[in-house]
């Protein structure tokens, strides 16, 4: 089946500092896409970034297919951004979700 | 008003009850999802629909069934819940062949006892 391995499990910035998530999937078809889920709320979609770089407000993701892996920069952290954030693949109808990095912002 | 609705918020069963969670969208999806959310495990797919009776399973799908009569609505089923079912338990919905937006409702926390 599918794999979807995030890095690292969690994280802890001072407000200001940057921060980098990595995504490995197991397919090269993947349509990647990257949600952000507050504390105790709902998930919400960030960036579909199946390949090259993309970016939006604070945020860029590059993806490489053909080895498999995404990253999502975060720039200027704030504390708003604290949270998790997942990568998922889609094959086909089927999302599959990493198990998330869990970022905490401090003041 | 592009909204994914769950309900209900909360939930606390006893082992042995039917349990029936529900889910309603207003954008007229044809695409639905049902997930759980454990610590430490991310999502897991529990069931697709691709439209009106037209589902199929995920990635763990035991334990629990689906119906979907209404392109709006899509409802997760569980008969006799058991204690390892206490999750929470995400809706989302997209449209059909899109690789936009996916729109998740606010959850269900469920509890078996």
């Amino acid at each position: 089946g599918q794999q979807v391995q995030q890095s690292p499990a969690s994280l802890v910035l001072q407000e200001g500092e940057n921060a980098e998530l990595q995504c490995n999937f197991s397919s090269t078809a993947t349509r990647l896409q990257w949600f952000y889920q507050r504390p105790g709320g709902s998930l919400v979609s960030l960036l579909y970034n199946p390949s090259g770089t993309k970016h939006t407000g604070r945020l860029t993701s590059t993806t490489v297919t053909k080895e498999r892996r995404s990253s999502l920069h975060i720039s200027s952290s704030q504390t708003t951004d604290s949270g998790t954030y997942f990568c998922a693949i889609n094959m086909g109808y089927k999302l599959t979700f990493g198990t998330g990095t869990s970022l905490l912002v401090d003041p | 008003d592009m909204k994914v609705t769950q309900m209900p918020r909360y939930l606390i069963k006893r082992m042995g009850e039917n349990v029936l969670l529900e889910c309603g969208q207003d954008m007229s999806h044809e695409t639905m999802y049902w997930y759980r959310q454990d610590p430490g495990l991310g999502l897991q797919l529990i069931y697709i629909s691709y439209d009106v009776d037209s589902n199929s399973e995920g990635d763990i799908p035991k334990g629990y069934r689906v119906s979907r009569k209404k392109r709006e609505h899509f409802s997760l089923i569980l008969d006799s819940a058991k204690t390892n079912q206490t999750s929470v338990y995400f809706c989302a919905s997209r449209r059909q062949f899109s690789n936009e937006r996916l729109f998740f409702g606010h959850g269900t926390k469920l509890s078996v006892l």
